[in-house]
């Protein structure tokens, strides 16, 4: 599984609260994505890391950014979220040597 | 990346070979092609991948078109279990190689 682990798994909020997911990996692989997945949908890219410090913006990037202050964190924030934001977020780590990507379990999140 | 074309659903037999047929026409010289597989509401699975020859591991095959225009993942005897949304994706396999995924094929394996 990659060692990687979303945190929290589940989470209801409020229109216009904070909102932090985590993604822990454990194996020091450089590249870290974010994803969400909306009903009868597949997988769009947030924003994604080759890096300490380094990230960019995906296809969904608005109302989103993220951080990345050491390797085996990858901080995805909704500064305040929204109810289109409501979705199952994925991480995912991508293994360099062999390109596939590896995900998280994910984290369903219920903007009200 | 180049984008892919994929059937949104198709049924197979429980024992029987699955083939999920994928296009992606406009692929590049140095782009893979990579397949996932989604289970219910579980995060994506890497299933296999491959630039331009056929590739074959413990879970599937994977046969490329000669133009590469177009690919084929076979699972040689479908399950229930493999019941799952399937997922081909181009990419380059440098930088970050950052995927797009559609929204794929949904396999229903019938008894």
């Amino acid at each position: 599984d990659a060692g990687i682990t979303q945190s929290p798994r589940h989470k209801v909020t409020e229109t216009g609260t904070p909102v932090t997911l985590r993604c822990h990996q454990t194996e020091n692989h450089r590249y870290m994505y974010w994803y969400r997945q909306d009903p009868g949908h597949g997988l769009r890219l947030i924003h994604y890391s080759y890096g300490v410090k380094d990230t960019d913006k995906g296809e969904v990037s608005d109302g989103y950014s993220v951080s990345r202050s050491k390797t085996e964190d990858f901080l995805l924030t909704l500064e305040s979220a929204t109810s289109s934001q409501t979705s199952v977020y994925f991480c995912a780590i991508r293994r360099e040597l062999t390109g596939e990507l590896f995900f998280g379990e994910g984290s369903r999140l219920t903007v009200l | 990346d180049a984008k892919t074309t994929q059937p949104p659903s198709m049924d197979c037999a429980e024992g029987r070979a699955a083939n999920l047929p994928c296009n992606h026409s406009t692929i590049s010289g140095n782009e893979y092609v990579y397949w996932y597989r989604q289970i219910h509401s579980q995060g994506p699975q890497y299933i296999i991948h491959g630039l331009k020859n056929n590739e074959t591991n413990e879970m599937a095959s994977l046969i490329i078109t000669e133009d590469r225009k177009s690919s084929t993942l076979i699972l040689p005897h479908a399950t229930l279990r493999d019941t799952a949304v399937y997922y081909c994706i181009v990419r380059v396999d440098t930088n970050a190689g950052k995927s797009t995924f559609g929204d794929g094929t949904t396999l229903t394996v019938k008894p």
